[in-house]
């Protein structure tokens, strides 16, 4: 148990869809990340939130929609995705976003894109 | 380009000692990371090394050069729950994570 939960832990769409991940951590923290990591590749940051304020998009595209409604919680939320989209997201959280903070994740939801 | 290399894949003994090297090429740095993950579980945080020399936490250590742009993570007495994916991250002058794409390990009784 990091103190970092992601819901759902799968989940199957079809392209024409929308779907939301859910993202929620006990630990206190003020930042929060998403992040994609698919097969063999190094992890890819894609959105940061530091205090409920987006920091970071890291050239995601527009069918990828983050929400932050507080510290806690962050959402992703997804519509027309494309098969190449099909990979684990997982979120993390740390103290604040920068600074020699470690950064705890989630367990991740592993999306399939059809 | 910003780049972080690690082996993609390791195979070891239980009960022996393995060596999972990282190298990075990075815009300045701000410290190096080690996580864990294991097939379908969260990436755990292992170690952090932001001076050079050796870390040790139990059967883990790991180790920093900064001149020579180099870690690596330390696993003694190798045990079958270490089969697991070894994640190397570097810190860069912007405060931003660069990640290798992990050392899946294996360990064989």
């Amino acid at each position: 148990e990091t103190g970092v939960t992601q819901t759902p832990r799968h989940l199957v769409m079809g392209m024409t869809n929308k779907k939301s991940l859910k993202c929620e951590q006990h630990l206190g923290h003020n930042a929060m990340y998403w992040y994609k990591q698919s097969a063999k590749k190094p992890l890819e940051l894609m959105f940061v939130y530091n205090f409920k304020e987006q920091t970071e998009n890291n050239s995601v595209p527009s069918r990828f929609s983050p929400e932050c409604p507080n510290s806690s919680h962050l959402f992703l939320h997804l519509h027309t995705l494309q098969p190449e989209d099909s990979a684990l997201y997982l979120c993390a959280s740390s103290q604040e976003a920068g600074g020699p903070n470690i950064q705890y994740f989630g367990a991740g939801t592993r999306l399939s894109v059809l | 380009g910003q780049n972080i290399d690690q082996p993609t894949e390791m195979t070891a003994t239980e009960g022996a000692i393995v060596q999972i090297n990282c190298t990075y090429q990075t815009s300045g740095f701000n410290g190096l990371f080690w996580y864990q993950q294991h097939a379908g579980e969260a990436p755990t945080f292992l170690s952090y090394n932001v001076l050079d020399g050796l870390e040790e936490k139990g059967r883990f250590s790991s180790f920093l050069s900064q001149s020579k742009g180099y870690s690596y993570l330390l696993l003694k007495e190798l045990q079958m729950k270490d089969s697991a994916s070894y994640l190397c991250a570097v810190r860069d002058s912007n405060y931003q994570l660069i990640w290798g794409a992990g050392t899946k390990l294996i360990i064989k009784p």
